[in-house]
């Protein structure tokens, strides 16, 4: 049971490239999440799924395109990556996106646009 | 306004003090939930703990302890003889109903705690 993981680790962009950050889970949850933290800034809610096949936008969504067309995997694109995208990516789940559940957070994706 | 603050950027004390690391928060809901995460330096988010807004008794667990106050809107962390594994950087977040739970977490902008041998 490797809860969540993401993929890659790390990577560095060209302003103006474009990468998709992939995001498993393998706890059947329903719900899922991306962040990004920035240094002094806590995490932000980038974009959220409810269920397979949708996708809703969080707090700080401008630059990123998401889908979730498997329930395991959450993917994060950058179309044209900017260098105030560099920063830590977070995903997460929660079973069924409840107010006390728990939100389970993969190990990050540190990158890095030149 | 920042809904939940974390005034303490950065904290530093020699190992085996006690310290606190503070946490308020902002709802209009009267049904929400607190959690707290821990950050090593390797970067990975560890849960804590959970508390939601109808239990105000205080948590222990080994050396750690939070306290939650409904009347100051307040629920702050305290470690109990500092260890140096404890360095770490600490967030404290919201859940509140109105978002049904799908809106995320609201995270505070994290205390960095430093323990010094």
């Amino acid at each position: 049971n490797a809860g969540v993981t993401q993929t890659p680790k790390f990577r560095v962009l060209k302003t103006g490239q474009s990468m998709t950050l992939l995001c498993a889970q393998d706890m059947n949850h329903e719900y899922m999440y991306w962040y990004r933290q920035d240094p002094g800034m806590g995490l932000r809610l980038i974009h959220y799924s409810v269920g397979e096949g949708t996708t809703a936008k969080g707090e700080v969504p401008d630059g990123y395109n998401v889908s979730r067309l498997k329930k395991q995997n959450f993917l994060l694109g950058l179309e044209s990556a900017a260098p105030s995208q560099t920063s830590v990516y977070f995903c997460a789940s929660s079973p069924r996106g409840r107010i006390q559940e728990t939100q389970y957070f993969g190990p990050g994706t540190r990158l890095l646009v030149l | 306004a920042q809904k939940v603050t974390q005034a303490q950027t950065e904290i530093s004390v020699v190992e085996k003090e006690d310290v606190t690391l503070d946490c308020v928060y902002e709802t209009r809901d009267t049904t929400y939930y607190l959690f707290w995460y821990k950050q090593p330096p390797s970067g990975e988010l560890v849960f804590l703990i959970r508390r939601n807004s109808f239990d105000e008794q205080n948590e222990i667990s080994g050396r750690y302890s939070w306290n939650f106050q409904k009347s100051t809107s307040s629920f702050n962390f305290t470690i109990t003889a500092s260890q140096v594994v404890d360095s770490a950087v600490y967030f404290c977040a919201l859940s509140e109903a109105a978002g049904g739970g799908a809106d995320g977490l609201t995270f505070g902008k994290g205390t960095h705690l430093i323990i010094q041998p």
